[in-house]
């Protein structure tokens, strides 16, 4: 049983398309996440979702947006893709306590031509 | 605000010999802090944690670390390197009071024969 799905695992679009990456978590947490992985391998937190209510909004561009439908599920819609935006990019689930581990999906390589 | 700083980017050693990772922590209040390991082309999965019980943290795979306040570090190690230890390690610590995440720039480790 898979903990955290994400569709699609790999992503090809051009410039200026609008694309949307699908996340699941089966294990009952409140809390979900998206990171974004650059190139070097750096991760950075995008966004997070407690109770399908927004509580973290990094510096991310308003062409990128989540919608949580429930707490199993964590959309991200991209408009107007930008080169800049190829990246992996990774869903996270947890409980809300601050000590509890995140489980991650096994990511979203999306690449803009 | 919390931060983490990986020293070494790439960490290279022989099979059978010691791994040591070094990760060292900011941290304003007591931290949390958890080590993820991520192999090529899959998620992030957690190897260990400390969460202000016990110093010493034993995590999967043979991994432990160290919590050592007067450091400010929290140093992976493995006393005997397995050829599927090869891999990318973050280091990471829990920032402000939404469970956000702050990851290292990793340390990317390679296992020779």
């Amino acid at each position: 049983d898979t903990a955290v799905s994400q569709t699609p695992k790999y992503l090809v679009t051009q410039m200026g398309n609008d694309k949307s990456i699908k996340c699941e978590q089966n294990l009952g947490h409140d809390t979900m996440y998206w990171y974004k992985q650059d190139s070097k391998k750096f991760l950075k937190i995008m966004f997070s979702y407690n109770n399908k209510e927004l509580i973290i909004n990094e510096t991310v561009p308003n062409r990128f947006s989540p919608k949580s439908p429930d707490k199993a599920h964590l959309n991200l819609h991209i408009n107007s893709l930008e080169l800049g935006d190829s990246a992996v990019y990774f869903c996270a689930s947890s409980r809300w306590d601050r000590d509890n581990e995140q489980f991650f999906g096994p990511g979203t390589r999306l690449t803009v031509l | 605000a919390q931060s983490v700083t990986q020293l070494g980017s790439h960490v290279s050693v022989s099979e059978g010999a010691l791994v040591l990772l070094r990760c060292n922590y900011s941290s304003s209040v007591p931290p949390y802090l958890f080590w993820y390991v991520q192999y090529p082309n899959q998620g992030l999965q957690l190897l260990l944690k400390y969460t202000s019980a016990a110093t010493l943290v034993k995590g999967i795979n043979g991994f432990e670390a160290e919590f050592k306040k007067s450091e400010t570090s929290f140093h992976l190690t493995k006393p005997s390197a397995h050829m599927s230890d090869a891999a990318e390690y973050f280091c990471a610590v829990v920032s402000g009071g939404y469970n956000k995440l702050i990851f290292g720039a990793g340390t990317r480790l390679a296992v020779h024969p």
